[in-house]
């Protein structure tokens, strides 16, 4: 496709329930970027992908929350033991490589996650 | 100390002032500094970036930038109503972190 995609768009599940999110960055993009943006805030960044390097995980909040990102592609946002302030829209974004400057950020759609 | 700082809102201006939004970040070692803007409901949209001293323009908006304080801002000129969004500031040195936003109401 010819922008980020992630699915799904909207996913309702219960408290202590595990949630999967996907991430399609755009095709040759090397940096991947997870936030999470709950009603009336900011981006809160929770990890950066970039080529073969070790992920900066700094932002993760809590080790119920953990990401891949296979062949350098797609990536995957895992959540366990789903608790209610986890509630959020969690967007995806990815960056072309160059020199690391200038590099725009492309969004995805994001996955409104509610957790009941 | 948050990574990046901006001003509180909402900021309230009537159509055709100039709006301004600031921005202060704590790293040193940042290198690249981005106004996004967000609709209600949607995604983030690159509006400008900026990596040296100095301003750039681009359009109706200027982005101004000043390493030594460490301080971002973005002037918005002749305001316009569709220009009512949220305002992120983001600081890139590796990852991209973003600010808390300011909504801006531009008023016919």
């Amino acid at each position: 496709g010819a922008g980020v995609s992630q699915s799904p768009s909207n996913k309702v599940t219960e408290k202590g329930k595990d949630v999967e999110l996907r991430c399609d960055p755009i095709s040759g993009h090397t940096a991947l970027y997870w936030y999470r943006q709950s009603l009336g805030q900011g981006l809160e960044f929770l990890i950066y992908f970039q080529g073969n390097s070790a992920p900066d995980k700094s932002g993760l909040p809590s080790d119920r929350f953990s990401a891949e990102r296979t062949g350098g592609s797609v990536s995957t946002l895992t959540i366990q033991r789903t608790q209610q302030e986890d509630s959020a829209v969690y967007l995806c974004a990815s960056s072309p490589p160059g020199t690391g400057l200038n590099t725009e950020a492309f969004f995805g759609q994001g996955t409104r996650l509610t957790v009941v | 100390q948050k990574e990046v700082e901006q001003n509180s809102g909402p900021l309230s201006v009537p159509e055709g002032a100039i709006a301004s939004l600031n921005c202060t970040y704590s790293d040193r070692g940042s290198q690249s500094f981005f106004w996004y803007r967000q609709y209600s409901g949607k995604s983030p949209e690159l509006i400008m970036f900026i990596y040296s001293n100095g301003d750039k323009e681009d359009g109706r908006f200027t982005a101004q930038l000043n390493k030594a304080s460490q301080y971002v801002s973005l002037l918005i000129r002749d305001s316009q109503p569709s220009d009512s969004a949220t305002y992120l500031c983001a600081v890139q040195g590796g990852k991209l972190i973003f600010g808390q936003g300011t909504e801006l109401s531009v008023k016919p």
